[in-house]
């Protein structure tokens, strides 16, 4: 168990759509990172949080935001929602901002998110 | 542009061999590098890192190396037991790439 949890743990929804996935870090971590894993594929960066900020954008769509609130918790919210959304999406958290040394990411168990 | 890569997408081994899993990178300024194991359900754990000022590290059954001068580095499983069965996958601290991943078979 890595501390970090995530929910839900599977969604299942329609074109079209719009969905909030959470994440919480472990505690006193300050850095909150989302992942998007397709199938067979490596995992895609998304975007990072620092202590409620956003430091760091990777491969994410106008479509999907997120935000990290002063609880440090996180929330990825994906709209407009396509067939080629369905994936796992991944929150990990790590104690430090990235590009630093030791930023050793601790990943929660993922949201499995099939869109019909 | 820059890119965490891995050479083989899978890799199967006997149970007892050692395994070697490759990973380029083509970033110069990444000084921090990680290793991670993915198995089927689970989100990825860490097993292994490595700073750029080293070329060699060990931990338990697991040892990578670093070749900063071919931007390469290797994670080594000695004596691979079923439990060791995953997706491995490296990745560099300044962009938080990660490679596509090895899927690691032992067959008992």
């Amino acid at each position: 168990d890595s501390g970090v949890t995530q929910t839900p743990k599977h969604l299942i929804t329609a074109t079209g759509q719009r969905v909030t996935l959470r994440c919480s870090p472990r505690s006193g971590d300050l850095s909150v990172y989302w992942y998007q894993q397709s199938l067979d594929q490596g995992l895609q960066f998304l975007i990072q949080y620092y202590n409620g900020e956003e430091r760091a954008k990777g491969n994410i769509l106008e479509r999907f935001s997120a935000q990290q609130f002063p609880d440090l918790h996180s929330e990825l919210n994906l709209s407009s929602l396509e067939l080629g959304d369905s994936a796992l999406y991944f929150c990990a958290s790590s104690p430090r901002l990235a590009g630093g040394l030791y930023n050793e990411q601790f990943f929660g168990p993922g949201t499995r998110l099939t869109v019909l | 542009g820059e890119n965490v890569g891995l050479h083989l997408p899978t890799l199967s081994v006997q149970e007892g061999d050692n395994s070697i899993i490759n990973c380029a990178y083509s970033n110069s300024a990444s000084d921090y590098f990680i290793w991670y194991k993915q198995e089927s359900g689970k989100g990825p754990q860490f097993i292994i890192d490595i700073r750029s000022n080293m070329d060699k590290r060990q931990g338990q059954r697991v040892t990578v190396l670093l070749n900063k001068t071919v931007k390469h580095l290797s994670l080594q499983i000695a004596a691979t037991q079923p439990g060791d069965s995953a997706v491995y996958f490296c990745a560099e601290n300044r962009n938080m790439r990660f490679g596509a991943g090895t899927r690691l078979t032992v067959k008992p």
